[in-house]
């Protein structure tokens, strides 16, 4: 069965940085597209960045772009999200997403992992 | 705020029928796919609705999902206190070069 599985969240001060990873198992990642999606306190869901296939094309919500940088290795199975200058309204729980079938659908989901921004 | 619009919340009965609204534009709804999410207290968000109105493996026909120019619907009948949730719609905006959602819609089955 499809996995998802974020790890890389924690407290971190306003200013830095960190790096998510998801690891994906159960389907062949290299063929599908991925998404990572965040939901800060009390707020709705927020897409954040895509990546195609092979990683050739990339796209970013314009409230990260600059700031993050999203990536892949399809011979880990693995998807990144590197995060720098954080700031507090980037405190959410971030979720890797597989597209199956087209952009406009998340397939499969993460447990999420819960990134805090704070001095 | 959200590119996609619904309402905040939604409330009926055990048993009952309830339906959720998600307005959009040409961009999204009018000319791509949308999907419908549910999540659950704690809980990851679940695909419960693809491509406008297909039901993913093991969710229940109570379940369905409607779209008409740049507006989409999620039903629910036989509402159980089970799916007392939050529930987004979503769909890729070819504007923005994006998934975009709705603020989301916490439904109560009182």
């Amino acid at each position: 069965q499809v996995q998802l599985v974020e790890s890389g969240g924690g407290l971190v001060k306003p200013g830095g940085s960190l790096r998510l990873s998801c690891a994906a198992s159960g389907f062949t990642f290299s063929d599908n597209y991925m998404s990572w999606i965040r939901r800060a306190p009390g707020k709705g869901l927020e897409w954040i960045s895509y990546i195609s296939s092979r990683g050739s094309t990339i796209y970013y919500a314009d409230s990260v772009r600059g700031r993050f940088i999203i990536s892949r290795d399809n011979a880990k199975n693995s998807l990144y999200l590197q995060m720098n200058s954080l700031r507090a309204d980037d405190t959410a729980v971030y979720y890797c997403a597989v597209h199956y079938r087209g952009n406009s659908c998340l397939d499969y989901w993460g447990q999420g992992t819960l990134v805090t921004v704070s001095s | 705020h959200s590119v996609l619009t619904q309402p905040p919340s939604v409330s009926a009965a055990p048993g009952q029928k309830v339906t959720i609204s998600c307005s959009g534009n040409s961009s999204n709804i009018g000319n791509n796919y949308v999907s419908w999410y549910q999540q659950l207290p704690g809980t990851a968000p679940k695909l419960l609705i693809s491509e406008n109105n297909r039901r993913p493996s093991g969710i229940p026909d109570r379940f369905s999902g409607s779209k008409s120019g740049t507006s989409a619907t999620l039903g629910i009948t036989g509402l159980q206190t089970g799916d007392e949730a939050d529930y987004f719609c979503g769909a890729w905006d070819s504007r923005l070069s994006g998934v975009v959602f709705g603020g989301g819609t916490k439904l109560t089955v009182l």
